[in-house]
């Protein structure tokens, strides 16, 4: 069965400090990756996909960016953290291709604060 | 106009009610939709997955979808404590990739 690995769960974080978020998928091949941050109270907002090996898109302008070095792994990253970076980051996949119906699962997420 | 707007509750009600939580969506081309749970400080989890109109079960579940409305429903029936949970209901569009955009969340507590 495919699972699904986020680590750290919980990060506290300084302004101005850079960010690594690490997410792996076990138990299938060439899925595609999503990376999403849930506000407090508030839904689930879609930041990059990834429907294979260094091909990453961006659904928002923002200070972080993503990539994937292997075809089960997806990294979030940034440079300098924001205040505004706070949240709660979920990794997702799905069973691959460009135009997959196939739906999603997640991880268990990592919850950032910034100091 | 947000494109699924849900209502945010708090919805609480008592063990073995029947609960009805819906959502609205604002495109009309959406076809597929999906219902995921999620507790408090875990990631969503998937409950239901539908493309089309009309009702999709699986146990407790019901799914509901009314494309003339623009309407989305999940009901609970015999609901039980660890049914406490925040629901969010998710449309699915493709566009070089599958991209869910959810409501809100309504979270919902089961009395006992």
């Amino acid at each position: 069965s495919q699972t699904i690995h986020q680590w750290p769960a919980t990060l506290v974080q300084p302004v101005g400090s850079p960010l690594s978020l690490e997410c792996t998928v076990e138990g299938t091949s060439n899925p595609n990756l999503y990376w999403y941050r849930q506000a407090a109270g508030r839904g689930l907002q879609l930041l990059f996909y990834s429907i294979g090996i260094d091909q990453i898109s961006s659904e928002v302008p923002q200070n972080l960016s993503a990539s994937r070095p292997q075809d089960r792994q997806f990294i979030l990253s940034s440079k300098k953290l924001l205040l505004s970076d706070s949240g709660f980051y979920l990794c997702a996949w799905s069973a691959g291709g460009s135009y997959s119906t196939q739906p999603q699962h997640f991880g268990d997420g990592t919850r950032l604060s910034i100091l | 106009q947000k494109e699924v707007e849900q209502d945010p509750g708090p919805l609480s009600v008592p063990e073995g009610a029947i609960v009805s939580l819906n959502c609205t969506y604002s495109n009309s081309a959406f076809q597929y939709f999906m219902w995921y749970r999620q507790y408090s400080r875990k990631g969503p989890e998937l409950l239901m997955y539908t493309y089309s109109s009309g009702n999709k079960e699986d146990g407790r579940f019901t799914a509901q979808v009314d494309k003339s409305s623009k309407y989305i429903s999940l009901f609970i029936r015999d609901s039980q404590p660890s049914d406490s949970a925040t629901y969010l209901c998710a449309r699915v569009r493709i566009q070089g990739a599958q991209k869910l955009v959810f409501g809100q969340g309504t979270r919902l507590t089961i009395n006992p």
